[in-house]
């Protein structure tokens, strides 16, 4: 089935500096990936979705120029995480849509911890 | 905004019983599906049920879905030990390449 690599699965930053988040579809083109936010021991809430070649759609309340995201390619797409601080400490998961799946099309990474110290 | 409101919010039970989670949304759907989610990891895609579907049946899974009360069910027969995690419900309005819009999730303690 669809494979969406997620990296790095954890990472710690210093407070000020920013951090990015790889998501890549290994065996399929994703012409849509969404990125989420989860806090602990709460649901997800997407922040964002990239098309390939297009600017990102942006959520409600979702900061983009501190939240950048990147979909050059069909297989790959960065958040990248600005100006880090202590309050963006999170678990982020990015989703990919397969477009040649006809049951199914979401498959999800593997999620990356984030810790601003 | 979160769509689905999944209950219970926790489930504890013995292995060998039956779980059962529920999951309200509010606006009008093309699909519903459900996820489980490993402490600390990604989702898993458990099943999809579509707005013209009424049941569906995968492995232990069992999922129902009522669009006239807005509701779906999420049932694991015979749980396991392993089947401890965090289940979610998300919608889909269109069917295609949408954001999900997902519940708050129930957390499943299966205890041997």
């Amino acid at each position: 089935g669809a494979v969406v690599s997620q990296h790095p699965s954890r990472v710690i930053c210093k407070s000020g500096t920013s951090v990015k988040i790889e998501c890549r579809s290994l065996d399929f083109q994703a012409t849509t990936m969404f990125w989420y936010r989860q806090f602990p021991k709460q649901s997800l809430m997407l922040m964002a979705t990239s098309n390939e070649g297009s600017k990102a759609t942006y959520e409600q309340g979702v900061e983009k120029d501190k939240f950048l995201i990147n979909h050059a390619s069909l297989t790959l797409s960065t958040l990248t995480v600005t100006s880090a601080h202590p309050e963006d400490s999170s678990f982020y998961i990015c989703s990919a849509w397969d477009s040649w799946e006809t049951n199914y099309g979401y498959t999800f990474g593997s999620g990356t911890r984030l810790t601003v110290v | 905004s979160q769509q689905g409101e999944e209950d219970p919010q926790a489930l504890s039970i013995q292995e060998g019983e039956n779980a059962t989670m529920n999951c309200s949304y509010k606006t009008s759907i093309n699909n519903l599906q459900w996820y489980r989610q490993n402490s600390g990891r990604g989702l898993v895609h458990l099943i999809l049920i579509r707005s013209n579907e009424r049941e569906k049946h995968s492995g232990r899974l069992r999922v129902t879905l009522d669009t006239s009360k807005k509701s779906s069910s999420l049932l694991i027969t015979a749980s396991r030990a392993a089947d401890t995690a965090s289940y979610f419900c998300a919608t889909g309005s269109q069917g295609g390449s949408e954001k999900l819009v997902f519940g708050k999730g129930t957390k499943l303690t299966v205890n041997p």
